[in-house]
């Protein structure tokens, strides 16, 4: 079975200063994919970047990128430049390739604020 | 299309009765997914569907608990005679069949059982 730990359930950082999430994952599967996902206060669920398991680059986009530590099962999301609007939980999230359409395992999550 | 449409968005109910959920996808979304997300946790996946075909489900999906989609297309959760635990967020997600990246979330139907 898999598993997500995110192990800060509270952080907070400046406006425009960066701020890291951090991540670890268990898993024997050798093909997955892996999620950070932004869920705002009373809003829905939306992905902030996505990372494939076999390419060794780490995913950026634009103000977020990721640092994929495959052998190590860790997966940590930076936020550059922080803004009011990053305030939301941030979920980690796994879904193995080839199983149960889309099912995704989600950890615990983040609650992050930014601070004016 | 505007997105995955959850209703109602809020329900309060008390213990024991039977309460509802509608789920409308992504109009091209053949596979439809509920979780439940309760205080302080991450959605923790309940069932599956593609078209009307139940592929998956949690043994969090205790007997109280239905879902169905009848036709393929929108989905409902039925929890009968429903305990204080049932108290949770609940998500519905959708994607294609095929070449999917990312699933599609809705706002979420928010129940308290009291």
């Amino acid at each position: 079975a898999q598993t997500v730990t995110q192990s800060q359930p509270e952080m907070s950082v400046q406006e425009a200063e960066t701020v890291t999430l951090s991540c670890t994952y268990d898993t024997s599967e050798s093909n997955y994919y892996l999620f950070w996902y932004k869920q705002p206060p009373s809003r829905q669920m939306i992905l902030v970047i996505r990372q494939e398991a076999y390419k060794q680059q780490n995913a950026t986009e634009n103000r977020f990128s990721v640092n994929f530590q495959k052998a190590a099962k860790s997966f940590s999301l930076k936020i550059s430049d922080s803004q009011l609007g990053d305030t939301a939980m941030y979920f980690c999230a796994f879904k193995a390739l080839g199983t149960g359409g889309f099912k995704t395992i989600f950890g615990a999550g983040t609650r992050l604020f930014v601070k004016a | 299309d505007t997105g995955v449409s959850q209703n109602p968005r809020h329900k309060i109910t008390k213990r024991g009765q039977n309460v509802t959920f509608r789920c409308d996808p992504i109009s091209e979304h053949n596979r439809l997914y509920w979780y439940r997300q309760t205080l302080g946790q991450g959605p923790e996946f309940l069932t599956y569907f593609q078209n009307e075909a139940q592929l998956e489900k949690s043994r969090l999906l205790s007997d109280r608990f239905s879902a169905e989609r009848p036709k393929g297309s929108f989905s409902t959760l039925e929890i009968q005679r429903t305990e204080q635990g049932d108290s949770a967020m609940y998500l519905c997600a959708s994607t294609p069949e095929k070449g999917a990246t990312e699933a599609f979330f809705g706002q979420g139907t928010r129940l308290t059982v009291v």
